[in-house]
């Protein structure tokens, strides 16, 4: 079986660019969350959507933004970047919520100049 | 305040030698707790998910145990290869009546020969 995939793997862009990045959830599972991770804050959670839904919501400002399509892939969008968005990226899916095991994809590594 | 704390932040040990790594917690309603392995550049990956006090599970070298305040990672005569940040994460139920899941910072592991 096929593990998350996340696409771009790496990713350079300029404040107030935005950047839209993508993630495929393991076949069969319907949950997708995504996290924020930095060598100061650790791993944080960002949201997490179910069937199209955003169902749960971290503490991040609103140019943090996501969506999910009915094959379950899902959308992370951060618009307005800014330096402090330097991070990498990572997306994880589980059957139906984030609160079981989660499987996460490699992450994407973005790098805002 | 809610929140997971994982000692040490670093941890060498020589091959062979074995030891534990320490998630401690404070939370009201316990829900869970996971444990992952993350090797540079990469995302998590799923190790084991405890849900009582008193619970244990066993993975070739790794064993997690459970109480009601912290849990384990021992580590049984440890190869170079599990060098790795071994990440614990808490789910449960935090103020406000929802479910949240908090990942602590981390402890970075080396193994040398």
């Amino acid at each position: 079986k096929a593990g998350v995939t996340q696409t771009p793997r790496y990713l350079i862009k300029t404040r107030g660019q935005q950047v839209t990045l993508s993630c495929s959830p393991i076949s069969g599972h319907r949950s997708v969350s995504w996290y924020q991770q930095t060598p100061g804050q650790g791993l944080q959670f960002l949201f997490e959507y179910f069937s199209e839904t955003q169902r749960n919501k971290g503490n991040f400002p609103g140019r943090f933004s996501g969506r999910q399509f009915s094959n379950s892939r899902s959308e992370m969008n951060v618009s307005t970047l800014e330096l402090g968005d330097s991070a990498l990226y990572l997306c994880a899916s589980s059957l139906v919520s984030y609160q079981e095991t989660q499987y996460f994809g490699p992450g994407t590594r973005l790098l805002v100049l | 305040e809610d929140q997971v704390t994982q000692s040490p932040e670093a941890l060498r040990l020589q091959e062979g030698e074995s030891s534990s790594l320490n998630c401690s917690y404070t939370v009201s309603g316990l829900r869970g707790l996971f444990w992952y392995r993350q090797d540079p550049g990469k995302g998590p990956e799923f190790l084991f998910t405890l849900y009582s006090a008193g619970e244990e599970k066993e993975k070739e070298r790794l064993k997690a145990t459970l109480t009601k305040k912290e849990s384990f990672l021992h580590i049984t005569a440890p190869k170079p290869e599990d060098s790795a940040t071994y990440l614990c994460a808490v789910q449960a139920l935090f103020s406000g009546g929802y479910n949240k899941l908090i990942f602590g910072a981390g402890t970075r592991l080396a193994v040398h020969p």
